[in-house]
């Protein structure tokens, strides 16, 4: 089916342990997200990529790690996961300048 | 960025259309009409952006008035599934080189049997 999926879509983890979380797109659009969403603080952009091997940061990036070797795969990685990193975190791909399209996130807790 | 002003929350009967104001009075040519919602527990979602002309679409229309200072969302027959909240962002496509969303307070609409 065409679209965005994430996995997992529930996550507990441990305070220090590294956690991938994974987005997959169907549209090849060239440029995808990765947000999280925390009660109080809306929408924060963590990293984005306009295409394959490419990527930067956005608002919050610090302790994530991104990579795009395919247009199609957006993996963000927590190197060593923190309490403060316990959120819900959303994909998204662009179609057009301010036209995303959300994955259905991925709900992580650290313990 | 036009700054938006939406009413906090709105109520709906199931089936009757649902029209959901924004405020953009600062708004500018070349800056477009977005809107998106999001369900509970769910990721944003896409409905319908325009510029100066109203649009339609399979999930709303867009009515932006002449001067283009307001818009309104319209959910022809809502049903309890379109309980969400309702953002309104005004953008223009240079703002950013990659189109990063900002999300304000939206209006929470409810719909009720």
């Amino acid at each position: 089916d065409a679209g965005i999926t994430q996995s997992p879509r529930y996550k507990i983890t441990e305070t220090g342990r590294q956690v991938t979380l994974m987005c997959h797109q169907t549209w090849s659009h060239s440029y995808m997200f990765w947000y999280r969403q925390d009660l109080g603080h809306g929408l924060r952009l963590i990293y984005y990529s306009a295409a394959a091997d490419i990527t930067d940061k956005g608002e919050v990036p610090d302790g994530y790690v991104v990579s795009r070797s395919k247009t199609e795969n957006f993996p963000l990685t927590l190197e060593s996961a923190t309490r403060s990193q316990t959120s819900v975190y959303f994909c998204a791909s662009r179609s057009g300048p301010f036209t995303q399209y959300f994955g259905p996130g991925t709900r992580l807790t650290v313990l | 960025d036009a700054k938006t002003t939406q009413p906090p929350s709105m109520d709906c009967a199931e089936g009757r259309a649902a029209n959901l104001p924004c405020n953009h009075s600062t708004i500018s040519g070349n800056e477009y009409v977005y809107w998106y919602r999001q369900i509970h527990s769910q990721g944003p979602q896409y409905i319908i952006h325009g510029l100066k002309n109203n649009e339609t679409n399979e999930m709303a229309s867009l009515i932006i008035t002449e001067d283009r200072k307001s818009s309104t969302l319209i959910l022809p027959h809502a049903t309890l599934r379109d309980t969400a909240v309702y953002y309104c962002i005004v953008r223009a496509p240079k703002d950013t080189s990659y189109g990063k969303l900002t999300f304000g307070q939206g209006t929470i609409l409810t719909v009720h049997p």
